[in-house]
């Protein structure tokens, strides 16, 4: 099973809303990424997560806060967004082995963000 | 710094052509090197993958092999199906202190007519 969940799969926000989107995955993987993905680009890393812990913030505005709760649960806080952050939001996850070994990276569907 | 270079496209093929999307890559180490398909409204799913040279990934009717005499991992079909319809990323990761981040080339989007 390689199956990455994402909920919501559409979210429509204000400029002044808070929301967060979910992510889990029941592979045992114990790194998880958070990606945004602009209309007909690749997806742009911004969070990574390594066994529950923050290691990499790839210089993401504030307002987007993330959360890893648990080894199945990835969480992205919202606030304060602007329009331009309306993107598809997509969650990866993947073993975490080590340095020299890179490790396959699994997609969830993706969360829609419209901010008005 | 690592880099992919894929053909953009788009490409417009008939049902049962050959599918040919090209891949380069630069790299220092040795990459795993990767093929995600994005179906319209949909997240990345993985093609298929090759973790060294000369090996050859295959999933679905889609071929690639790692060459990396020529650094490429170009995307090959025989027979596309309608239901082929998508966007093609090609993406590597690398070994040591960066083998979290994927480095994708631009996509090509597929479209198969019937």
């Amino acid at each position: 099973d390689t199956e990455v969940t994402q909920t919501p799969k559409h979210l429509v926000m204000g400029m002044t809303n808070k929301k967060s989107l979910k992510c889990e995955q029941h592979m045992g993987h114990r790194a998880m990424y958070w990606y945004k993905q602009k209309a007909k680009k690749p997806p742009e890393l911004m969070f990574v997560y390594s066994y529950e812990k923050l290691s990499i913030n790839e210089s993401v505005p504030s307002r987007f806060s993330p959360e890893c709760p648990n080894s199945s649960l990835l969480n992205l806080h919202l606030h304060a967004l602007q329009p331009e952050d309306s993107a598809l939001y997509l969650c990866a996850s993947s073993h975490a082995g080590y340095v020299q070994v890179p490790e396959t990276q699994y997609f969830g569907p993706g969360t829609r963000l419209l901010v008005l | 710094g690592n880099s992919v270079t894929q053909m953009e496209g788009p490409v417009t093929l008939s049902e049962e052509a050959f599918l040919t999307i090209n891949c380069t890559y630069t790299a220092t180490g040795y990459p795993s090197l990767f093929w995600y398909v994005q179906y319209p409204g949909e997240g990345l799913q993985l093609l298929l993958k090759a973790t060294k040279a000369d090996d050859k990934g295959s999933n679905k009717g889609f071929e690639a092999t790692y060459r990396k005499e020529t650094t490429s991992f170009h995307l090959e079909k025989g027979s596309v199906q309608v239901s082929d319809s998508a966007v093609y990323f090609c993406a590597l990761l690398n070994s040591g202190g960066s083998n979290y981040k994927l480095t994708f080339g631009k996509g090509t989007l597929l479209t198969v007519n019937p």
